[in-house]
């Protein structure tokens, strides 16, 4: 079976907290991939960062940082010093030996305020 | 940059009507999708299809079908909409040919079936 979950459903921080979006998945494939999407109220969900299950680094961009953890089957987000233009929800994906589906989180609607 | 476009930003509709939903893209992709994302259930896959003239059904696809007859053009048609129809609508696209291709998606549809 192929799951994501998302336990967190919303989070509110305010401008410049770090803050941490958890994303754990399931699968019994030993290749897979992971994904992030941010979607902003204009409703586009625009692709963040791609993993594949052989590569266990954890990887930074400017102010966001992914951490890869197979041992807890988690692909956990961060975003340092939050800006109110990070509000937005966030989708964590997995795709595994079907390419053809992504197996999507719940979302976590993230809240940035000044 | 991959750009897939949605006919519609919004669209209202009457119970019983038929809908057409539109997705054109342009970076000649084989792999096209259509999802539809509702409140704390994430996107749920429609349909899919690979291949011109080809369609495989996602995890919901009832009261829905598709048409792919060129290949940048992947067609959801709600044949007699109901309210339960009422959601926001994604359309996506993807290279073909290895696993874990990222998804591109489209600005969404949102449809209200009165």
């Amino acid at each position: 079976a192929q799951k994501v979950t998302q336990a967190q459903t919303e989070i509110s921080v305010v401008e410049k907290e770090d803050v941490t979006l958890d994303c754990v998945y399931e699968t019994r494939d030993t290749t897979y991939y992971l994904f992030w999407y941010k979607q902003p109220p204009s409703g586009e969900l625009v692709f963040l960062i791609r993993r594949n299950s052989f590569d266990e680094q954890n990887e930074i961009s400017g102010r966001y940082s992914w951490n890869f953890q197979k041992s807890t089957s988690s692909f956990n987000f961060t975003i340092t010093a939050s800006q109110v233009v990070d509000s937005a929800v966030y989708f964590c994906a997995l795709s595994g030996y079907n390419f053809n589906k992504f197996y999507f989180g719940s979302g976590t609607k993230l809240n940035v305020k000044p | 940059d991959v750009k897939v476009t949605q006919s519609s930003r919004y669209l209202v509709k009457r119970t019983g009507e038929k809908v057409f939903l539109e997705c054109v893209q342009d970076m000649d992709h084989e792999n096209m999708f259509w999802y539809r994302q509702d409140p704390g259930l994430g996107l749920r896959l429609i349909y899919f299809s690979y291949d011109v003239k080809m369609k495989e059904k996602g995890d919901i696809p009832e009261g829905y079908s598709v048409s792919r007859e060129k290949k940048e053009r992947f067609s959801l048609i709600l044949e007699s909409a109901s309210t339960n129809q009422t959601s926001m609508y994604l359309c996506a696209s993807s290279l073909w040919g290895q696993r874990g291709e990222t998804q591109y998606f489209g600005p969404g549809t949102r449809l209200l079936v009165l």
